[in-house]
C-alpha cells in the first residue's frame, strides 16, 4: 500500500526565516510526486510535479527536491503570504488513471 | 479561480439521509476526480471518471456512487449517511486521464462542498 508522511504537521517561522518540510514516501514503483498549496477554505492548488530521484523544481521562494524515499520543499525567506497547508502526493506506476495518494500535510505559519 | 465548480457549498443533513453533490470540470477538462478529506483522514482519492467512464477508484464506500454525464459534468451521491461522513468533498478535473513526463499531471480542485451530518 502507498504511503506519504509529512512532517513537521505544523511549523511556525518568523518571516525571513527559511525552513524545509518533509515528504517521505513508500509507493511501488513511483510514476510522480506532487507538491500542493492548500489556502484555509480553499482547494488545493498545483505547485510541482516531480518524476524522479535528483530532480528539482523552483517557484518564487519555493524549491522542491525529490529522492527515492523522500522530497523536500525548501522555502526560502518565506513571507506571510506564504501561510498555508502544504500536501504532498504520489503516484504509482501501477495506478489506474491520475490516482493520488496524499500525505496529511504541514500546515505552515509565517509570521511578520 | 481553478474554474471547477461545485454545489452546494455547505449542507446539513441527518443520519440515513442522502445527498448529491454536484461539480463542473474546468471546460475542455475530460477527466473528473472526487476526493474526500477530513480531519483524521486527511485527502483520501475517492473515484476518477474520464469522458464518461469510470477509470479508477478508490476505497469510496458501497453507500456511495459517481457518475459523469455526457456534458462532462459530475455527481457524487451519498446515501444512508453517518455522522463519519461529514467531511470536505473536492471535485478535481484535467485535461488528460493520466500523468505522464510530457505533462504535470496538474489536478484544478474546486473549493469543496462542506458536509455536516448530524
Amino acid at each position: 500500500e502507498d504511503q506519504v508522511t509529512q512532517s513537521p504537521e505544523a511549523l511556525r517561522l518568523q518571516e525571513g526565516e527559511s525552513s524545509s518540510l518533509n515528504c517521505s514516501y513508500t509507493v511501488s514503483g513511483l510514476r510522480g510526486l506532487f507538491w500542493y498549496r492548500q489556502d484555509p477554505g480553499k482547494g488545493p492548488e498545483f505547485l510541482f510535479t516531480l518524476y524522479s530521484a535528483g530532480e528539482e523544481k523552483e517557484k518564487e521562494r519555493l524549491k522542491a527536491t525529490l529522492t527515492k524515499k523522500e522530497s523536500f520543499l525548501h522555502i526560502t525567506a518565506p513571507k506571510p503570504e506564504d501561510s498555508a497547508t502544504y500536501l504532498c502526493a504520489v503516484q504509482a506506476l501501477l495506478n489506474a488513471g491520475n490516482m493520488l495518494t496524499f500525505g496529511g500535510g504541514t500546515r505552515l505559519m509565517v509570521k511578520p | 479561480d481553478s474554474g471547477v465548480t461545485q454545489t452546494p457549498k455547505h449542507l446539513i443533513t441527518a443520519t440515513g439521509q442522502r445527498v448529491t453533490l454536484r461539480c463542473s470540470p474546468r471546460s475542455g477538462d475530460l477527466s473528473v476526480y472526487w476526493y474526500q478529506q477530513s480531519l483524521d483522514q486527511g485527502l483520501q482519492f475517492l473515484i476518477q471518471y474520464y469522458n464518461g467512464e469510470e477509470r479508477a477508484k478508490g476505497n469510496i464506500l458501497e453507500r456511495f456512487s459517481a457518475q459523469q454525464f455526457p456534458d462532462l459534468h459530475s455527481e457524487l451521491n451519498l446515501s444512508s449517511l453517518e455522522l463519519g461522513d461529514s467531511a470536505l468533498y473536492f471535485c478535481a478535473s484535467s485535461v488528460r486521464p493520466g500523468l505522464t513526463t510530457k505533462n504535470t499531471g496538474e489536478l484544478f480542485f474546486g473549493e469543496g462542498s462542506r458536509l455536516t451530518v448530524l
